[in-house]
């Protein structure tokens, strides 16, 4: 079964800055789709960023983006210029190309000083 | 357009009960997923439904199930409810259940079994 580790459990970065935020994933498949969600304190879970494993070009969304190593199976995130609504649980995620299932890590509570 | 909706906000049980949730998908979205955020196991997927059909299940007992209207609405039902159930039940809407498609969630229903 596929499995996503967080090894992070908290991180810090002071406002402007920049962070990077790990993830690793356990897979047998070749086909598959990798997400980094934020939950912030109202719980509502909001995609951050995604990538499809078939896509060797990492993914960028503003601010956000990713570090894909495929052969490594890791998942980095990379906030720039970070700001105080920044400040959440971010959880990486994955999904089969095979089915709905998707399997999240235990997530970073990042934490932005001013 | 409104966001997904889940109602109710909180809810509290003893053992034994059974228990209804409901999630409003974003209007148009026709895949309905629920997930299980507890601090112990993370957030794990019980099951997403779309056009009224479940698609695909987790490894949840068969004390969890759910439904889908046809108006893409979808309820979850826990019977003979644990203590372990307690946990905040999140539900996500998406517009075809693409697997690379983004996940709308919503503020979830934070129960607690006593």
């Amino acid at each position: 079964a596929q499995t996503v580790t967080q090894s992070q459990p908290e991180m810090s970065v002071q406002e402007a800055e920049t962070v990077t935020l790990s993830c690793t994933y356990d897979t047998s498949e070749s086909d598959y789709y990798l997400f980094w969600y934020k939950q912030p304190p109202s719980r509502q879970m909001i995609l951050v960023i995604r990538q499809e494993a078939y896509k060797q070009q990492n993914a960028t969304e503003n601010r956000f983006s990713v570090n894909f190593q495929k052969a490594a199976k890791s998942f980095s995130l990379k906030i720039s210029d970070s700001q105080l609504g920044d400040a959440a649980m971010y959880f990486c995620a994955y999904r089969s190309a095979l089915n709905n299932d998707m399997r999240f890590g235990a997530g970073t509570r990042l934490t932005v000083k001013p | 357009k409104a966001g997904v909706t889940q109602t109710p906000r909180y809810l509290i049980k003893t053992r034994g009960q059974q228990v209804t949730l409901s999630c409003s998908p974003i209007s148009g979205h026709r895949s309905v997923s629920w997930y299980q955020q507890t601090p112990g196991q993370g957030l794990q997927f019980l099951f997403e439904y779309f056009s009224e059909t479940q698609r695909n299940k987790g490894n949840f007992p068969g004390r969890f199930s759910g439904r889908q209207f046809s108006n893409s609405r979808s309820e979850m039902n826990v019977s003979t409810l644990e203590l372990g159930d307690s946990a905040l039940y999140l539900c996500a809407s998406s517009l075809d259940g693409v697997l690379n498609e983004k996940l709308f969630f919503g503020s979830g229903t934070q129960l607690s079994v006593l």
